[in-house]
């Protein structure tokens, strides 16, 4: 069974930085691109970075580049982001899921409020 | 990179059929047979429910088809039933990004 899990998330004032982790399981974790996605309070989906399976290629959305970095540990079947100069508007509860231009596992979400 | 565009809304009764759409531009869904379909109940994580524009993941059932036609996609629920009552979002990819539709709340009357 496909899981993926969370972790990380929580509330960090304007101008301060967080590392989200993505545990996973029951796939070959190294074979596949992975991507975090993220959803403001109430509001809808939008995507937030992509990672090649080696690592070796990654693309950001236009508001996260230069602040945000996605990461992976193959031999610890690991996703990350690294997330520093947090802004207000990067409060949402971030999700990380398995493929790129195809999500057929998600992860149950990890919430990251920015507030001061 | 905009956002696709899809209806806010869109209901129908038990046993009926509901179609939304995914507008796009000729840069993302005009260009690409890379659009999904995901449904999503509230407080929960995303569920796949057609890949490649017209693909069902196994378990979901046919109930659920997807089609596009130049820059607009679109996904039919037939046989509406309670549990479709959901936010459904399009996702398309871009050529290096990915870009989610701004969703469509369905509501089975």
């Amino acid at each position: 069974e496909v899981q993926l899990v969370e972790s990380g998330g929580g509330l960090v004032q304007p101008g301060g930085s967080l590392r989200l982790s993505c545990v996973a399981s029951g796939f070959t974790f190294s074979g596949y691109w992975m991507t975090w996605v993220r959803q403001a309070p109430g509001k809808g989906l939008e995507w937030v970075a992509y990672i090649k399976y080696d690592g070796t290629s990654k693309n950001y959305e236009d508001s996260v580049k230069g602040r945000f970095t996605i990461s992976r540990d193959n031999a610890k079947n690991s996703l990350y982001l690294q997330m520093n100069s947090l802004r207000v508007e990067d409060t949402a509860v971030y999700y990380c899921a398995k493929g790129t231009w195809t999500n057929d596992y998600w992860g149950q979400g990890t919430l990251v409020s920015v507030s001061s | 990179q905009s956002a696709l565009t899809q209806p806010p809304s869109a209901s129908g009764s038990p046993g009926q059929s509901v179609t939304i759409s995914c507008t796009g531009t000729s840069s993302d869904v005009g260009s690409y047979d890379y659009v999904s379909w995901y449904q999503q109940h509230p407080g929960k994580a995303p569920k796949l429910m057609i890949y490649e524009v017209n693909e069902r993941p196994s378990g979901v059932p046919d109930r659920f088809s997807g089609s596009k036609s130049g820059n607009t996609a679109s996904l039919t629920v037939s046989g509406l039933q309670a549990d479709d009552e959901a936010d459904y979002y399009c996702s398309s990819y871009t050529g290096s990004n990915i870009v989610f539709g701004t969703g469509t709340k369905v509501t089975v009357l």
